[in-house]
């Protein structure tokens, strides 16, 4: 079963930091891009950014809105994708989804609030 | 950044009754390769987004027949031909032809 299953969300003070970590399964991790899409509470998507495959160089893309404060990168050796978010400010708080390039895969998501 | 402007934000709609969502993007969405990247995703309560149509008229494995994407340039449409009571959600279109992608606001779906 292709599977993404995001980790790592919580509570966490204006300006601190946060690691999101996205297990996959079910399908060649190592050759798909994979993207983060956050959803504030009561609002639409947005996507946060993109990362290729290695294979394709493994580069990565941004929103502007996270783009300086947020680092996307993957270890293929886990089939593991992260998100570090540093430099948190209260308009980051959302849903943050893991999802295949394609979107045709999504995770549940994974909850950051920011909040002094 | 390209604008996805939905229409309209909200619908109601009776049982079996016919539902329509257009979608227009502040540019072309033709790629350089001639395809077009325009998605639709179904949001229910509570759950993750799902992937209905890509490419302006593909449906997605396990798709109802119901769900049907028409649309080309910048102007584009959702379709359901007779809305069930499970259709209740957000539907969101998205394009991926420009970086960054972006979504649509999202028109919500719910039963008269």
């Amino acid at each position: 079963e292709v599977q993404l299953v995001e980790s790592g969300g919580g509570l966490v003070k204006p300006g601190e930091s946060l690691r999101l970590s996205c297990a996959a399964s079910g399908f060649t991790f190592s050759s798909a891009w994979m993207t983060w899409v956050r959803q504030a509470p009561g609002k639409g998507l947005e996507v946060v950014g993109r990362i290729k495959s290695n294979t394709d160089g493994g580069t990565t893309d941004y929103a502007a809105p996270v783009k300086g404060r947020f680092a996307i990168s993957r270890d293929d050796s886990k089939n593991t994708l992260y998100l570090q978010m540093n430099s948190l400010k209260t308009e980051d708080t959302a849903v943050y989804y893991c999802v295949t390039d394609l979107m045709d895969v999504w995770g549940k998501g994974t909850t950051v609030t920011v909040s002094s | 950044d390209v604008v996805m402007t939905q229409s309209p934000l909200s619908l109601p709609v009776t049982l079996g009754q016919p539902a329509s969502i257009s979608c227009r993007s502040s540019q072309s969405l033709v790629h350089s390769n001639g395809d077009t990247y325009l998605k639709w995703f179904q949001q229910r309560p509570g759950k993750s987004p799902r992937r209905l149509i890509y490419k302006v008229s593909n449906r997605d494995s396990g798709v109802p027949d119901r769900f049907s994407g028409s649309g080309s340039g910048s102007d584009f449409t959702l379709k359901i031909s007779r809305v069930e009571a499970e259709d209740v959600g957000v539907y969101y279109c998205m394009q991926h032809t420009h970086w960054p992608r972006t979504f649509g606001q999202g028109t919500k779906v719910e039963i008269k």
